[in-house]
């Protein structure tokens, strides 16, 4: 259980043009999700928190109107990538929670594997 | 919002127990400690988390000291396929649970 599909794997885009990466979660509904970005040989850095129904929670230096979020549902978060550019190129990596009966409480965030996102 | 320390590496015999340190001296007491692995070129992996006891799954063991000031990862027998930087992360409480990721400790599991 606990499956989170992230699609596309990989996308290569001319610069300019804006890229949609949906997030998914397969067997359990998500009231929560998160999405990070991560360059190479550097760790995960959290760019937004997303709940359902609500506006995204950008992390300081993270621009909101570059990088769109929509949480329209509980299995469904998409990440557009507007008007792309090469500094964009990153691996982009979604998660997923589901609800907790206690508060925050302690359920795990699962991760989806990632978009690898090329700018040209 | 607790910060966590690891060891940037660590190497560990194939078949061996591979335990891996973090120390967490500023964690709040309602605070869960949670663990992650990630194989190169994939979305990070859920291991295991708890609060006060110690916990175990088919993955592996978490041993909590009992001031909660630091925590070790237990893998009891590594395999080749353990190899990966494994986080050790304080969950932030407020703010939607975030997870903060640190550097990690990029274990290598030789034959």
């Amino acid at each position: 259980g606990a499956v989170v599909s992230q699609h596309p794997s990989w996308v290569i885009c001319k610069s300019g043009t804006s890229v949609k990466i949906e997030c998914r979660s397969l067997d359990f509904q998500a009231t929560t999700m998160f999405w990070y970005r991560q360059f190479p040989k550097q760790s995960l850095m959290l760019m937004a928190t997303s709940n359902e129904g609500s506006k995204a929670t950008y992390e300081q230096g993270v621009e909101k109107d570059k990088f769109l979020i929509n949480h329209a549902s509980l299995t469904l978060s998409t990440l557009t990538v507007t008007s792309a550019h090469p500094e964009d190129s990153s691996f982009y990596i979604c998660s997923a929670r589901g609800p907790s009966s206690q508060g925050q409480g302690n359920q795990p965030q699962h991760f989806g594997d990632g978009t690898r996102l090329s700018i040209l | 919002d607790a910060k966590t320390t690891q060891p940037p590496s660590m190497d560990c015999a194939e078949g061996r127990a591979a335990n891996l340190p973090c120390n967490h001296s500023t964690i709040s007491g309602n605070e869960y400690v949670y663990w992650y692995r990630q194989i190169h070129s994939q979305g990070p992996q859920y291991i295991i988390h708890g609060l006060k006891n110690n916990e175990t799954n088919e993955m592996a063991s978490l041993i909590i000291t009992e001031d909660r000031k630091s925590s070790t990862l237990i893998l009891p027998h590594a395999t080749l396929r353990d190899t990966a930087v494994y986080y050790c992360i304080v969950r932030v409480n407020n703010q939607g649970g975030k997870l903060i990721f640190g550097q990690g400790t990029e274990l290598s599991v030789k034959p």
